[in-house]
């Protein structure tokens, strides 16, 4: 595997559920990061985790719980979700101590809640 | 607090005409200027950056973009399209003293047709 993998890439789940997505790079990276993309909508950085510690939390909902064991991955763990939560969750790495500042992207996963 | 317009929301073009992507950004600081594309059931890819240096950017697929620092814009341009650069693209901008940060605009839909 190479680049940022991202599972599941469809998920469906129902309200009551609880599921996890799951990210790892492959790219030697210290940051980790969660977006949300919804339709028509700019990205919504959601966590970041910088040397495995969480660095950031954009006021997002207790409902979503990120989870990052190393810096190589990195959990969002869900429950009890909203149908408005419906949307692609995109993985992204980077090297916080390089000059590059370019984020890698996975493919994402496409959650539907019912 | 920094910010980012793409003022289309799509731009159809037919294959070989040139076009621009227009992208304005709003901030108190100096930053970092990102263009990503986003091919269909796909996660974001680095187009270009501009870190310093030089304001006109290019890329090895022909697109450039020019940082214009008076107008707070970074404009892509691409001077003859091709039917495989139907795509999202998305401008971001960082802060110098919080680079590990992109925020987003929310994408431009070209759509080229032959």
């Amino acid at each position: 595997e190479t680049g940022v993998t991202q599972t599941p890439r469809h998920l469906v789940m129902g309200m009551t559920n609880k599921k996890s997505l799951k990210c790892e790079q492959h790219l030697g990276h210290n940051a980790m990061y969660w977006y949300k993309q919804s339709a028509k909508k700019p990205l919504e950085l959601m966590f970041v985790y910088n040397f495995k510690e969480q660095t950031e939390n954009n006021s997002v909902p207790s409902r979503f719980s990120p989870e990052c064991p190393n810096s190589s991955h990195l959990f969002l763990h869900l429950h009890t979700l909203q149908p408005e939560d419906s949307a692609l969750y995109l993985c992204a790495s980077s090297q916080v101590s390089s000059a590059l500042y370019e984020q890698y992207f996975g493919p994402g996963t496409r959650l539907t809640v019912t | 607090a920094q910010s980012v317009t793409q003022l289309d929301s799509q731009v159809p073009v037919f294959e070989e005409a040139p076009v621009e992507l227009r992208c304005n950004y709003s901030s108190s600081v100096s930053v970092y200027l990102f263009w990503y594309v986003q091919y269909p059931n796909q996660g974001l890819q680095l187009l270009l950056k501009y870190l310093s240096g030089s304001t006109l950017v290019e890329s090895i697929n022909g697109f450039e973009a020019e940082f214009n620092k008076s107008q707070t814009s970074f404009h892509l341009r691409k001077p003859s399209v091709h039917i495989s650069d139907t795509a999202e693209y998305f401008c971001a901008v960082s802060e110098m003293d919080s680079s590990y940060k992109l925020i987003f605009g929310s994408g431009t839909r070209l759509l080229v047709r032959p």
